[in-house]
């Protein structure tokens, strides 16, 4: 089963805007929805975008998601400490499974 | 307000069986499909398994095919996963996520709401 590429670490100082990237294939990111999932030590993750740039309710707009070709990203602006955390892009892919990055851990500086 | 409870899970020796249940409250239950996801200490999710909401649609990972088996009760608002020939690399914390009510595969990549997980050990 192919995967979804994320960088490990991404960081900032509070206030600024970071990106995170998830870099998959045809047969999966550019083919179906990506959502994105927060997840803080000893808790479930929490889906924070779904259908590629959509937030649920209760999601701050300082989340945003995109998608283009085979890649996606989630974009954090006005970072706060309480974004600290581990963010993981997922996709259904065309094999038949559901495929999860590996995450990216969050730290403001 | 949705509601999944994980339990079932334990210690079980290699080669072992489990049986998980995770019962939902807080959303018609019979219109939603039902996944499976593990987590393994350190490590991100990975997807497990997948019900359509009527069970007539399930996939499961490579790396469980065969040994998993994923079934719901609507009338009893509750999913299992059977889990058989277990081994050391199966240990994780087991999370029964809520799908979407799509048709469309694209969306079975949505995980709206999690369970709090139900630990499964199998011993090296």
């Amino acid at each position: 089963q192919s995967v979804l590429t994320q960088p490990p670490s991404a960081s900032g100082t509070p206030g600024q805007r970071i990106i995170i990237s998830c870099s998959g294939s045809s047969s999966n990111i550019e083919s179906n929805y990506v959502y994105w999932y927060q997840q803080f030590p000893g808790t479930a993750p929490k889906l924070l975008i779904y259908r590629n740039n959509q937030r649920p309710s209760g999601v701050p707009d300082r989340f945003s998601g995109s998608k283009s070709g085979t890649s996606a990203s989630l974009a954090i602006s006005g970072l706060r400490s309480e974004d600290e955390a581990d963010y993981y892009c997922a996709a259904w892919d065309d094999s038949l499974s559901v495929l999860f990055g590996a995450g990216t851990k969050v730290t403001v500086l | 307000q949705v509601h999944l409870v994980e339990s079932g899970g334990g210690v079980v020796q290699p080669g072992g069986s489990l049986r998980l249940s995770c019962t939902a409250s807080g959303f018609a239950f019979s219109s939603y499909a039902i996944h499976w996801v593990r987590q393994a200490p350190g490590k991100g999710p990975e997807w497990v398994a997948f019900i359509r909401y009527d069970g007539g649609n399930k996939y499961y990972a490579d790396s469980v095919k065969g040994r998993f088996t994923i079934s719901r009760d609507n009338s009893k608002n509750t999913v299992y996963l059977q889990m058989n020939n277990l081994r050391a690399e199966d240990t994780a914390v087991y999370y029964c996520a809520k799908g979407s009510t799509g048709l469309w595969s694209g969306e079975l990549g949505e995980f709206g709401y999690w369970g709090q997980g139900t630990l499964v050990t199998v011993p090296s």
